[in-house]
């Protein structure tokens, strides 16, 4: 099984800001990852694709990038509405598997 | 529009089953994989399982396997969880999502609540 490990748990920012998000895979998932985007009481919503694709819909301030086991998703300057808590997964092999999540927080 | 409705979830005693169904639309769902995603209360997102479009290839979790069945009926464009010997730790919602790669949409969820 693929463990993907997401830093840091906790990212505290302000409005503006840039954010950089972490997901580290235990072994190489070529560019098969995703990111998604989940809000108290939603479910959650697909934002990256294939490592650096942007889902429809997704708005262009959201950028992904990484191939093998390291990526990153970067918010180019945060939005009230991205404060929220973000998984990656792997579609490299079975079982699919998801990061432990990323918390986005308002400073 | 896709949608995704899911239902059957409900309080379930440990040993017990239950049976997830979702309702798809807004797609020809012959055509994609289907995935079963759950999230326990607070934590993160676990896959479940997946099963190919003419249900022919199926794969689980592996503390899931043997005691939950993931299947679909494309005339009724629905797809099924049945659960058994459920767990505590089997508590959860289960979101149905469209898919089986990194799959999208996902359906609102159906809380599964096992407990004495």
């Amino acid at each position: 099984e693929i463990v993907l490990t997401q830093s840091p748990a906790t990212l505290s920012l302000s409005p503006g800001e840039r954010a950089t998000l972490s997901c580290r895979a235990s072994q190489s998932v070529s560019s098969y990852l995703a990111w998604y985007q989940q809000k108290p009481g939603q479910a959650p919503r697909l934002l990256i694709y294939d490592a650096s694709n942007r889902a429809t819909g997704t708005p262009a301030r959201f950028s992904g990038s990484g191939s093998g086991t390291d990526f990153t998703l970067t918010i180019s300057s945060l939005a009230p509405e991205d404060f929220a808590v973000y998984y990656c997964q792997q579609r490299t092999s079975w079982p699919r598997t998801f990061g432990q999540g990323t918390k986005l927080e308002i400073k | 529009e896709v949608h995704l409705v899911e239902s059957g979830g409900g309080l379930v005693q440990p040993g017990g089953s239950l049976r997830l169904s979702c309702a798809a639309s807004g797609f020809t769902f012959t055509s994609y994989w289907m995935t079963w995603v759950r999230q326990a209360p607070g934590k993160g997102l676990e896959w479940v399982a997946s099963i190919k479009e003419d249900g022919s290839e199926k794969y689980y979790l592996d503390s899931v396997k043997g005691r939950f069945t993931i299947s679909r009926d494309n005339a009724k464009n629905s797809l099924d969880l049945q659960m058994n010997s459920l767990r505590a730790e089997d508590t959860a919602v289960y979101f149905c999502v469209k898919g089986g790669g990194s799959p999208s949409p996902w359906g609102q969820g159906a809380l599964v609540t096992v407990s004495s």
